[in-house]
């Protein structure tokens, strides 16, 4: 298995600009996460879906941010406009079908690193 | 609100020595716990994880411990190696698999 994908790897953008970050979970996995580190904030989870359907997005922090889970294999995290405040890693993550009690380990992907100037 | 602290934030050891990772946790009521390994300029690995009802797992060179009812875990690594030199995490799974991370432990195991 190629485990979590995420795209780009690095992206550098101008304040203002809508960015759009991909994320590709491991097959079979059926919880997506959408984290951010920071060095001041640590990890941080912004949203999370479950069987393609957002559980809980009160991590994200404005409305400048959304997140859509079109089907099972792909995601993506926009911000729009982006806000030099917005620059970090954002990680994805996925983990396989368990018991509903939250116990399954999560998969992360490479991350991508944002820079807003 | 679930708060999750690590000490030390850094770490310098030589290799060769055995060397415990510590992490607290506020609250005691959580699902499991989870330790993670991250390089620089990549993401996390999952280490081990110990459900609520578990006091300890182990994976090779590493033990880790969870005391629930004091807020405490450790993370314990056996005849550190160059090898081992990464950011270690720990994240408390609250409920419906949303984790809560811990600060980390940058530890540096000199040749």
């Amino acid at each position: 298995d190629a485990g979590v994908i995420q795209s780009p790897r690095h992206e550098v953008t101008e304040m203002g600009q809508e960015v759009t970050l991909r994320c590709k979970p491991i097959s079979g996995h059926n919880s997506l996460f959408w984290y951010r580190q920071t060095m001041m904030r640590g990890l941080e989870l912004l949203i999370y879906f479950n069987n393609n359907v957002p559980i809980d997005d009160s991590g994200m922090p404005e409305d400048r941010f959304s997140a859509k889970m079109p089907n099972a294999s792909f995601s993506t995290l926009k911000i729009q406009p982006s806000e030099p405040r917005d620059s970090a890693v954002y990680f994805c993550a996925s983990s396989s079908p368990g018991t509903g009690t939250g116990t399954d380990t999560q998969y992360f992907g490479p991350g991508t690193r944002l820079t807003v100037l | 609100k679930q708060e999750v602290t690590q000490i030390p934030a850094a770490l310098s050891v030589p290799e060769g020595e055995n060397l415990v990772l510590n992490c607290s946790f506020t609250d005691s009521a959580i699902y499991n716990l989870q330790w993670f390994r991250q390089d620089p300029g990549k993401g996390l690995t999952s280490l081990l994880l110990i459900q609520s009802s578990q006091r300890e797992q182990t994976s090779g060179r590493l033990n880790a411990s969870l005391d629930k009812s004091s807020g405490r875990s450790t993370l314990y690594i056996a005849a550190s190696q160059p090898g081992d030199s990464a950011t270690y995490l720990c994240a408390v799974n609250t409920g419906f698999q949303k984790l809560v991370f811990g600060t980390g432990t940058r530890l540096l195991v000199s040749p």
